[in-house]
């Protein structure tokens, strides 16, 4: 079946750095999502992209949908402590019963 | 944005026990509700589609007759957990949303189960 991987699984970083985090699927996909997690929550939408090659922004994260509609990748910058969670990518089919499959998330550290 | 709720937001009970969650969509009317389970660490992992006045679909591995799903209305859908086990115990989350891209997640219910 379709597999998102996700990477890094894990990043530490000092407050004030920029992050970067990426997913990859050999499977094509139409729509791409960036969720985050905060401990005991659901997930929350970030960014949607729908076109291969898009390049959306909200606040200081910026995603991209890739040319080839089998990556995207998300960018934090200038991080804060409220940054710190889960994200997660998601990947979504054309076809009417495709489902929304998740990547394994990053979790996010910042250092005093 | 549109609200989804989970109740309880958390439930301990003894093995053997059920338990229902319910996830409610506040101000929208959802046709199809999504229920996810994630253990700790863990990605999360569709169970099942839940169809307002239909049956829900389950994801492949999903005991249909241990996750009762109920869509008895555009805003209410009910997973209900038959004769909980131990092994049971995880953080569930629905989402719901007008569209298949935009899906609002609840903020999820912990069951342990002792």
């Amino acid at each position: 079946g379709q597999q998102l991987n996700q990477s890094p699984q894990s990043m530490f970083i000092q407050e004030g750095e920029d992050v970067s985090m990426n997913c990859t699927s050999s499977s094509i996909f139409n729509t791409w999502l960036w969720y985050k997690q905060d401990p005991g929550e659901g997930p929350v939408l970030l960014i949607a992209l729908y076109k291969a090659g898009e390049l959306t922004s909200n606040g200081r994260l910026t995603a991209q949908f890739g040319i080839t509609r089998k990556d995207s990748f998300l960018n934090i910058s200038a991080s804060i402590p409220s940054d710190v969670g889960i994200y997660f990518c998601a990947g979504l089919g054309g076809s009417r019963d495709d489902k929304i499959i998740f990547g394994k998330g990053t979790r996010l550290h910042i250092l005093p | 944005g549109a609200v989804v709720s989970q109740h309880p937001s958390w439930v301990i009970c003894k093995s053997g026990t059920s338990v229902k969650i319910e996830c409610r969509s506040l101000d929208f009317q959802a046709t199809t509700m999504f229920w996810y389970r994630q253990f700790p660490k863990q990605s999360l992992m569709l169970m099942a589609t839940s169809n307002e006045g239909s049956k829900a679909t389950y994801e492949q591995g999903v005991e249909k007759d241990k996750f009762l799903i109920n869509h008895a209305s555009l805003t209410l859908s009910t997973l209900t957990v038959t004769s909980a086990h131990p092994e049971d115990s995880s953080f569930y989350i629905c989402s719901a949303g007008g569209t298949r891209d935009t899906q609002y997640f609840g903020p999820g219910t912990r069951l342990t189960v002792l």
